[in-house]
């Protein structure tokens, strides 16, 4: 069965700190891997996917994220993060049936 | 780039009444869309894949009886929650999934729809 783990509930961060957050995955296939931010109140925006190739995959917003099959991590990565990244963030899997399956969800604050 | 329009945003209706939420896809069409439920502070639980033309899909625990969808055309799902209850006030989200670019598929989601059951 599939399953996402987020293991980081919240992460606080300085403005223009480095941010790592942390995703890994159980799937029995070759997985389709997303990230995506969710501002207060709003629906899901896609920051960066993974579907194959090569493995460092780049997004918007100056995101980027990592697979990793020998850990099944994805984390996902921002060298300076500016106050307006303060969300919460959903790593997800895609199985065979398309269906997403999320994470709990880290949410971020960023301190000025 | 694709876009999903999701109305309405926000929503209060009082307890017993029935509350229609719609899905669209604004420049593409989409056979396939798919309904989940967030609660606060929560991920995102799939609730029913719908698809255009058929019956809508429904995961373990979801009362299809409570959650009619309906998906009468390649850009439009509905989801009707009926008689509702407070307990059934929740952030509810869409998506539609399209073909991307590398032939995978990719779903778009809508802005949400936020009920409240008073």
């Amino acid at each position: 069965a599939q399953s996402v783990t987020q293991p980081d509930i919240h992460i606080t961060v300085s403005e223009g700190a480095s941010l790592e957050l942390r995703c890994n995955y159980s799937y029995g296939a070759t997985p389709y891997l997303f990230w995506y931010v969710q501002s207060p109140g709003q629906g899901l925006q896609l920051l960066l996917k993974y579907f194959s190739g090569d493995t460092l995959v780049q997004g918007i917003k100056g995101f980027e994220a990592e697979f990793k099959r020998s850990q099944s991590s994805f984390n996902l990565r921002k060298p300076s993060v500016h106050w307006s990244d303060a969300a919460e963030y959903f790593c997800a899997v895609q199985t065979g049936a398309n269906n997403l399956f999320f994470g709990t969800g880290t949410r971020l604050t960023v301190i000025p | 780039g694709a876009v999903v329009s999701q109305h309405p945003s926000w929503v209060i209706c009082k307890s017993g009444t029935s509350v229609k939420i719609e899905c669209r896809s604004l420049d593409f069409q989409a056979t396939t869309m798919f309904w989940y439920r967030q609660f606060p502070k929560q991920s995102l639980m799939l609730m029913a894949t719908s698809n255009e033309g058929s019956k809508a899909t429904y995961e373990q625990g979801v009362e299809k009886d409570k959650f009619l969808i309906n998906h009468a055309s390649l850009t439009l799902s509905t989801l009707t929650v009926t008689s509702a209850h407070p307990e059934d006030s929740s952030f509810y989200i869409c998506s539609a999934k399209r073909q991307g670019l590398s032939g995978a598929n990719v779903l778009t989601f809508g802005a949400g729809s936020r009920l409240t059951v008073l």
